[in-house]
C-alpha cells in the first residue's frame, strides 16, 4: 500500500559528491514537494513543484535543484554535497483538486549523511 | 511571531492517561487544520484532518479547533506505548494544499512518550 517511495532508506556521500535523491508517487498527485528534517528546525521546504518541468523555490533551495520530467516522479539533486547537507529528506506529494485530497502524503524518508 | 507554535516536548506519560497535545497560530485565514504522526525514522502520517471550528473524533483521538483563541489541540484517550512518536500540526490557507501560498505550514512537532 505504499504511495510515495523514496529510493533509498539510507545513503552515505562524501563531500563534493553529486547526490540525487528520487521520488516516485502512484497516486496521479499533481504537486510534489522536498523537505528537510532537522533537530529543533521542523520541516524546511526546499523545493516543490505543481506540474511536469514546473518547478517553485522555497525557504532553503540553496544549494539543491530539482527535476521533475515526469507527473510521477520528482528528484532532488544535491550539486556539491556538503556536511551541513548531512539530514533527513522528505517526499511529498498532494492533489489540487478532487474528494479526499486532504493534506500531504509523505514518504518514508531518506537519511543522508555527507562525510 | 513565528506562524505556528508547538511545544517541542518530550512529553512523557503513564499508559492509559488522556493526553493533550496542542498548537498556537497567529495566520487568522488558516481554515484547514490536520494533525500528522510521526514515528522514529519514518515519515509523518495523517492522522486527523477537520475544517474550521468545533471537535472532531475518531477512536481514541479527538481534533479540536478553536478559531478565536487561534489554537488547536489533539487529545489522544486510553494512549498507549504505541501511540509513542511525534506529533506535528499543521495548518493552511485553502482546502487543496498547493505550494507556496496554498501550502501547509507545520509546527515542529511535540515528541511524545507514553511509559508502559
Amino acid at each position: 500500500d505504499v504511495k510515495v517511495t523514496q529510493s533509498s532508506r539510507y545513503l552515505v556521500k562524501r563531500t563534493g559528491e553529486k547526490v540525487f535523491l528520487e521520488c516516485v508517487q502512484d497516486m496521479d498527485h499533481e504537486n510534489m514537494f522536498w523537505y528537510r528534517q532537522d533537530p529543533g528546525l521542523g520541516l524546511r521546504l526546499i523545493y516543490f513543484s505543481y506540474d511536469v518541468k514546473m518547478k517553485e523555490k522555497g525557504d532553503i533551495p540553496e544549494g539543491y535543484s530539482v527535476s521533475r520530467e515526469k507527473k510521477e516522479r520528482f528528484s532532488l539533486i544535491l550539486e556539491s554535497a556538503s556536511t551541513n547537507q548531512t539530514s533527513m529528506y522528505l517526499c511529498a506529494s498532494s492533489l489540487n483538486r478532487g474528494q479526499g485530497s486532504y493534506g500531504y502524503t509523505f514518504g518514508s524518508g531518506t537519511r543522508l549523511t555527507v562525510v | 511571531q513565528k506562524e505556528v507554535e508547538q511545544d517541542p516536548g518530550p512529553l512523557s506519560v503513564p499508559e492509559g492517561a488522556i493526553v493533550s497535545l496542542n498548537c498556537t497560530y497567529s495566520n487568522s485565514a488558516f481554515q484547514y487544520f490536520m494533525w500528522y504522526r510521526q514515528y522514529s525514522r519514518k515519515g509523518p502520517e495523517l492522522l486527523m484532518y477537520t475544517y474550521s471550528s468545533g471537535n472532531k473524533e475518531d477512536g481514541r483521538f479527538t481534533a479540536q479547533v478553536d478559531k478565536s483563541s487561534k489554537y488547536i489541540s489533539l487529545f489522544i484517550r486510553d494512549s498507549q506505548p504505541s501511540d509513542s512518536a511525534t506529533y506535528l500540526c499543521a495548518m493552511s490557507v485553502g482546502m487543496y494544499s498547493g505550494g507556496g501560498a496554498d501550502g501547509l505550514t507545520f509546527g515542529k512537532g511535540t515528541h511524545l512518550i507514553i511509559q508502559p
